[in-house]
C-alpha cells in the first residue's frame, strides 16, 4: 500500500510569514492533489498536479511536484488568518487514492 | 449548479440497523467517489463509479457495505448491519472525466452508530 506522509502535522505561524508543507509518498504515482478542509466542513480542491515539475499557484498558495523525489510541496506566502485550515495531499496510483494525514495550519494575527 | 448534494447530513442509529446514505453528483460529471473520514484512519476511498458502473470497490471495508449508482444523478451507500466502528463522516465527490480533474466534494454525512 502506498504511504503518504505530510509534515509538519501541526503548524502555527504568524501572519505575514512564509512556510512550506511537505508531502512525501512511497511509490510511483501519476497524480498529486492538494485539498483544504475547514473544521467540520467538507474538502475543497486546491490543486491537481499531473506531471513532474508541475507548479500551480492560486493567491498565496503555490504547489509543486517532483515525481522523481516523490515529493510535493505547498508553499504559503505572507500568511493571513483566512488560510487557517487543515491541508491534505492525496496521491493517485492505479485506481486508488491515498491521503496524507493532513497538516493543521493556524495563522496567528 | 448546486454542487454535490448528500443526505442526510446527520444520522444517528443503533447498532444492527440498516443505514442508507445518498448522493447526487454534479450534473455532467462522469465519476462519483465515496470516501470515509475518521480520526483513526483519516480519509479513505471506499468505491468509485464511472458512468454509473462500479470500477473499484477495494476500499469497501467489508460485506456489510454496498454501493449502487442506478443512474447518473443518484448513488447510495448502504451499511447493513451497522456497527459502532462505522461511525464516521462519509463524503461523496464527483469529477469530470477521471483522475486528471479536480473532485468536488459534498458536505458529508456524519454517521453515529450507538
Amino acid at each position: 500500500e502506498l504511504k503518504v506522509e505530510q509534515n509538519p502535522l501541526f503548524l502555527s505561524m504568524q501572519e505575514g510569514k512564509n512556510y512550506t508543507i511537505y508531502c512525501n509518498y512511497s511509490t510511483t504515482s501519476d497524480r498529486l492533489y492538494w485539498y483544504r478542509q475547514d473544521p467540520g466542513k467538507s474538502l475543497e480542491s486546491l490543486f491537481v498536479l499531473l506531471s513532474n515539475g508541475a507548479v500551480k499557484q492560486e493567491g498565496r498558495l503555490m504547489a509543486s511536484l517532483d515525481t522523481k523525489a516523490r515529493l510535493s510541496t505547498l508553499h504559503i506566502t505572507a500568511a493571513v488568518h483566512d488560510l487557517s485550515a487543515t491541508y491534505f495531499c492525496a496521491v493517485n496510483t492505479g485506481n486508488q487514492f491515498y491521503f496524507g494525514t493532513g497538516t493543521s495550519l493556524t495563522v496567528i494575527p | 449548479d448546486a454542487g454535490v448534494i448528500q443526505s442526510p447530513r446527520h444520522e444517528v442509529t443503533e447498532m444492527g440497523q440498516e443505514v442508507t446514505l445518498r448522493c447526487k453528483p454534479i450534473s455532467g460529471h462522469d465519476y462519483l467517489f465515496w470516501y470515509r473520514q475518521t480520526m483513526m484512519r483519516g480519509l479513505e476511498l471506499l468505491i468509485y463509479f464511472n458512468n454509473n458502473v462500479p470500477i473499484d470497490d477495494s476500499g469497501m471495508p467489508e460485506d456489510r457495505f454496498s454501493a449502487k449508482m442506478p443512474n447518473a444523478s443518484f448513488s447510495t451507500l448502504k451499511i447493513q448491519p451497522s456497527e459502532p466502528r462505522d461511525s464516521a463522516v462519509y463524503f461523496c465527490a464527483s469529477s469530470q472525466q477521471g483522475f486528471s480533474y479536480e473532485q468536488y466534494f459534498g458536505p458529508g454525512t456524519r454517521l453515529t452508530v450507538t
